[in-house]
């Protein structure tokens, strides 16, 4: 069981561009989570997605940005027309029913 | 004021002592978590606690939940416990909320 998997590690985009982050739970987690975690802060709640809904969007910006989670693949959180706000790291962590949560390494997005 | 508060927010200690970072939270909860951070580095889940106590090697969880507190000991301290530790607490199944982190320092 490889664990969460977060792709790309880093991802460096210029103002305006889209960034696609990718987040492939384990075998078995039923729901994601995104968190961001900007420069010199903690952790942030963006979104819980199970299977094709989204359940809680209350931390996510109300533009540029929106989350899915398919039937198949990996859950994408995508960032519209990036400004240098976005600059953070970016979380996901899978789980299922009441276990604990397994976190990927997260991706490093840079706007420059 | 936050929903879960964690003290102190940066500590440095000498290798080999014993460490505590301690969390309080003011929201009902059904689960509270543990997680490191090394500088640069993912997350990683330490313990989850919904009462009592939990012990991993040198780690030690314990949760009061009549007190909404909990803390995390360190025992034998090590140069390689030098990460951020965060305390996140369940509000149901739906969401963690993150105190602000513990930045701790094991000097050798």
């Amino acid at each position: 069981n490889a664990g969460v998997m977060q792709n790309p590690r880093h991802l460096v985009r210029r103002r305006g561009q889209e960034a696609r982050l990718r987040c492939s739970p384990m075998k078995g987690h039923s729901h994601v989570y995104w968190y961001r975690q900007l420069p010199e802060e903690g952790l942030k709640f963006m979104v819980y997605l199970q299977k094709e809904n989204i359940i809680d969007e209350s931390g996510m910006p109300k533009e540029r940005f929106s989350a899915e989670f398919p039937k198949e693949g990996p859950s994408i959180l995508r960032i519209q027309q990036v400004v240098r706000g976005d600059s953070a790291a970016y979380f996901c962590a899978g789980g299922q029913g009441n276990s604990p949560l397994h976190f990927g390494n997260g991706t490093r997005l840079t706007v420059t | 004021k936050n929903e879960v508060e964690q003290s102190p927010q940066n500590l440095t200690a000498q290798e080999g002592e014993f460490i505590t970072i301690n969390c309080s939270y003011s929201v009902g909860i059904s689960a509270l978590h543990w997680l490191q951070q090394h500088p640069g580095g993912g997350i990683v889940s330490l313990f989850m606690l919904s009462s009592g106590k939990k012990k991993h090697g040198r780690l030690i969880a314990t949760i009061n939940i009549q007190e909404k507190h909990s803390s995390l000991h360190i025992t034998a301290s090590h140069p390689r416990d030098s990460a951020v530790y965060t305390c996140a607490v369940n509000q149901g199944a739906q969401k963690l909320v993150f105190g602000q982190g513990t930045r701790l320092t094991i000097n050798p």
